[in-house]
């Protein structure tokens, strides 16, 4: 009954370090994305995939890569990282549609 | 400018008392829904609108997508403190595609 799996749920980079944040889902939806939600506000999106090999930009992609080589599997890069990479990130899976979104419990990333 | 726009941004009420969420944006939507989401978790489904002037009971909450599909309201009656959670109200402009998140409301009801 795992749903989204995110790992780590904690990190702490440097400033110019880079790292994957990993995001699984055993439903077999199609469509994963990847969410920043900063301090008292919504979700702004990152990335999306509607299925395997296909990925696009939300409403915020700098600085970040994703990948879908598998439905399972979507993990995000941070290529080098910076302060104002600071946030929430939660991955969300939904079977599409109008359908209900799933998310996982989040990683909590500070860059110092 | 977020494409969905919630407001209040902040609501702190006695418990007992109603209170309304809104959620407004410019652009039509396949469908909006609107999630909850506690202090270190995920937000959670509450409910999905899809046919303009819609109306969903949930207990005591009521969700409304408005007649235009550009719009709804979340209401909640003789508020409870565990109603106290950030609601976030979420739309697809095309069905299958991108969800996105209006900024969300912070809701206090204080026993």
């Amino acid at each position: 009954n795992a749903g989204v799996t995110q790992t780590p749920k904690f990190q702490v980079l440097k400033t110019g370090q880079s790292m994957t944040l990993q995001c699984a889902q055993d439903m077999n939806h199609e469509y994963m994305s990847w969410y920043r939600q900063d301090p008292g506000m919504g979700l702004r999106l990152i990335h999306y995939s509607v299925g395997a090999g296909i990925t696009d930009q939300g409403e915020v992609p700098n600085g970040y890569n994703v990948s879908r080589s598998t439905t399972e599997d979507f993990p995000l890069r941070l290529l080098s990282a910076a302060p104002s990479q600071t946030s929430v990130y939660f991955c969300a899976s939904c079977r599409g549609g109008d359908s209900e979104a799933f998310f996982g419990q989040g990683t909590r990333l500070t860059v110092v | 400018t977020q494409l969905l726009e919630q407001s209040p941004q902040f609501l702190s009420i006695q418990e007992g008392e109603n209170l309304t969420v809104y959620c407004n944006s410019s652009s039509v939507f396949s469908s909006l829904q609107w999630y909850r989401q506690e202090p270190g978790e995920g937000p959670v489904l509450l409910v999905t609108v899809v046919t303009g002037g819609e109306v969903k009971k949930l207990k005591r909450l009521t969700f409304q997508f408005g007649d235009a599909r550009k719009d709804s309201s979340l209401h909640i009656t003789a508020a409870q403190p565990g109603d106290t959670g950030l609601y976030l109200c979420a739309g697809y402009l095309t069905a299958g595609n991108k969800l996105t998140f209006g900024g969300g409301t912070r809701v206090l009801v204080k026993p």
